[in-house]
Order: structure tokens, then C-alpha cells, then sequence
């Protein structure tokens, strides 16, 4: 079965660090462009960040750049964002994603894990 | 960045009938490929968003036909033929064209 695990996320005082991961099972990591995706409490989608299947290409939201580092293990099928320097407002679950299409981060995000919830507050 | 705008934010709808949501995006989706990198998302009470299209108009597999996209450039369009109950939640739409990528704010759809 395809399949996305998070895992990682907790409660963080600001200007803390968290480092989530995404288990993949059920298909190749390293054939596809993966991403993150967060929503803030009762709140729509935020695009977080994206890497190509190497991870020699990497992208950001701005609010976000500078402050979270995406990256892959292909070799252990797994994704993660390593957050630093957290705010508030980074508050939400985070899920993570596999776009459909070999090899192009376009033609959709088809496979989602349950997502992960970071907390941040003092 | 590119801004998306859906429309309806809100949309009651009564099961067996039409529904439509509007996706207009402050810059072109269309690439010179011919493919618009437009996609829409449902995301169910609950659940994590599913993908429903691609690509402007590509229904995703498993995705029922009365679920159809539309449009090109900077206007496009979600229609479901028919509603049935389980289509209730918050519809999306997002473009892949340029980094960031963006969502649209999300349009509640409700029996």
C-alpha cells in the first residue's frame, strides 16, 4: 500500500526547533518530487516547500525561508523539514506529499500522509 | 508570488443538483507546453486533501466523473454534475506553475 507517515511534531516554545519526518512505503521516494503542505488552525493550505528527487533542487515559501531546511534520506525511503527559529504562527499540521508525476513537481499531489500538529507557544 | 481567488467561499448546495466554484489566479497558468498547471483539491471533515484534477482539467485516479475542470490561463472552473453527501468538505485550488506554489482560500461546500 502507498503510504505517508509523519511524525515529529509536538509542542515548542518560540525560537525552538523541531525536525519532522515523512515515512514512505508502498512506492520508490527517490523517482518522485515530494513536499510539505501545513494548515494553521481552521485555517486553508499553506505550500511550505518542495524538493526535487535528488534533492539538488530545493524551494520555499518566503515566510518560511531561511528558518526551515527540506531534505530526503532516499536510501531510508524518508522526507523531512528541519524548522528552526519557530513563531507562533507556524502553528499547524503538517503533512507531506508525493507529487503524481515521475520526475516534475507538476500534475498534482497524490499520495498525503495523516499529517503531524507542531505547536508553537510558551 | 501568484494569488488565487476562489469564489464562492460558501457554497449550500441540495444533493442531485449542479455545483461550481471559480479558481481566477493573478497570473497565466498556462505554460507554454499547452498544459495549465492548475490543480483542485477536496479535503473531506477530517481528512487530509485528496486530489481531484490536474492539470486544469486531468480527473485523478479513482475520482468519480461527475467531478470535472475546466478553463485555461487565468480562469478556471470545478464542476460537480450531480452532488451526493459524500462531496461535503472544503474544496481547493492551487497552482504549480511557479514557486511558491499557492492555494486558493478554500471554498465550504455544504448539504
Amino acid at each position: 500500500e502507498v503510504q505517508l507517515v509523519e511524525s515529529g511534531g509536538g509542542l515548542v516554545q518560540p525560537g525552538g526547533s523541531l525536525r519532522l519526518s515523512c515515512a514512505v512505503s508502498g512506492f520508490t521516494s527517490r523517482n518522485y518530487w515530494m513536499t510539505w503542505v501545513r494548515q494553521a488552525p481552521r485555517k486553508g493550505l499553506e505550500w511550505v516547500a518542495n524538493m526535487n528527487e535528488d534533492g539538488s533542487e530545493k524551494n520555499y515559501v518566503d515566510s518560511v525561508k531561511g528558518r526551515f531546511t527540506i531534505s530526503r534520506d532516499n536510501a531510508k525511503n524518508s522526507l523531512f523539514l528541519r524548522m528552526t527559529s519557530l513563531r507562533a504562527e507556524d502553528t499547524a499540521v503538517y503533512y507531506c506529499a508525493r507529487y503524481r508525476v515521475v520526475g516534475t513537481p507538476h500534475g498534482g499531489m497524490d499520495v498525503w500522509g495523516q499529517g503531524t500538529t507542531v505547536t508553537v507557544s510558551s | 508570488d501568484i494569488v488565487m481567488t476562489q469564489s464562492p467561499l460558501s457554497l449550500p448546495v441540495t444533493p442531485g443538483e449542479p455545483a461550481s466554484i471559480s479558481c481566477r489566479s493573478s497570473q497565466s497558468l498556462l505554460h507554454s507546453n499547452g498544459n495549465n498547471y492548475l490543480d483542485w483539491y477536496l479535503q473531506k471533515p477530517g481528512q487530509s486533501p485528496q486530489l481531484l484534477i490536474s492539470l486544469g482539467s486531468d480527473r485523478a485516479s479513482g475520482v468519480p466523473d461527475r467531478f470535472s475542470g475546466s478553463g485555461s490561463g487565468t480562469d478556471f472552473t470545478l464542476k460537480i454534475s450531480r452532488v451526493e453527501a459524500e462531496d461535503v468538505g472544503v474544496y481547493y485550488c492551487m497552482q504549480v506553475l511557479h514557486s511558491p506554489q499557492t492555494f486558493g482560500q478554500g471554498t465550504k461546500l455544504e448539504i
